[in-house]
């Protein structure tokens, strides 16, 4: 059974910090996607990665996947009062057609 | 113009009651998706279409039945809507393949069912 693990669950960090978010999936998967979440708003896509060793940046955020250990990142270089948000990562497998997320990542960027 | 759209923005109703959530995507896009995500923030998928054949179908009770007209609409009705229902629910669309794929997501519909 395909499980997501998200830690930490929440964060909180200065400005001008670097940190990151882990997601742990239990199973084999196609590819694995980040969401940034608003408060009270919609979804956002930031990121898919399907290969071992993806790499992808955007801005102050960059997600890579490691498929061997299971685990992707999203790393956060500079925090900025911005980036506040609730950051949700996903796991799909097109075997099963499971497509499962993360319990989220609440972060708060303080001033 | 708004890329994909939900209507209605709230929805409350009584328990038993059958209601539909509407969406459409002015996108082009081939696949659709409905969300919920509950009062913890948990997300979960319940249905994917792609060019209007349904691809991933979660297991959520039947009372929840996704509808397809056509492929730039993808509505939910849910019959007997009980308290547990209340969420929030997204609809997204996507477009591309691999990593250039990308989903684009609905302003939401906030359920609560009394």
């Amino acid at each position: 059974e395909l499980k997501v693990e998200q830690n930490p669950l929440f964060l909180s960090m200065q400005e001008g910090k670097n940190y990151t978010i882990y997601c742990n999936y239990s199973t084999t998967s196609d590819r694995l996607y980040w969401y940034r979440q608003d408060p009270g708003k919609s979804l956002e896509s930031l990121f898919v990665l399907l290969s071992n060793g993806a790499v992808k940046q955007e801005g102050r955020l960059m997600a890579s996947l490691d498929t061997k250990a299971r685990l992707s990142t999203l790393h956060i270089t500079a925090a900025v009062h911005d980036l506040s948000a609730t950051y949700f990562c996903a796991v799909y497998t097109s075997g099963t057609y499971k497509y499962i997320f993360g319990t989220g990542t609440r972060l708060k960027v303080l001033a | 113009d708004t890329a994909v759209s939900q209507t209605p923005k709230y929805l409350v109703t009584q328990m038993g009651n059958d209601k539909s959530i509407k969406c459409e995507q002015n996108l082009g896009h081939d696949t659709m998706y409905w969300y919920k995500q509950d009062s913890k923030k948990f997300l979960k998928i319940m249905f994917s279409y792609n060019n209007k054949e349904l691809i991933i179908n979660e297991t959520v009770p039947n009372r929840f039945s996704p509808k397809s007209p056509d492929k730039a609409h993808l509505n939910l009705h849910i019959n007997s809507l009980e308290l547990g229902d209340s969420a929030v629910y997204f609809c997204a669309s996507s477009h591309g393949t691999g990593t250039q794929e990308t989903q684009y997501f609905g302003p939401g519909t906030r359920l609560l069912v009394l």
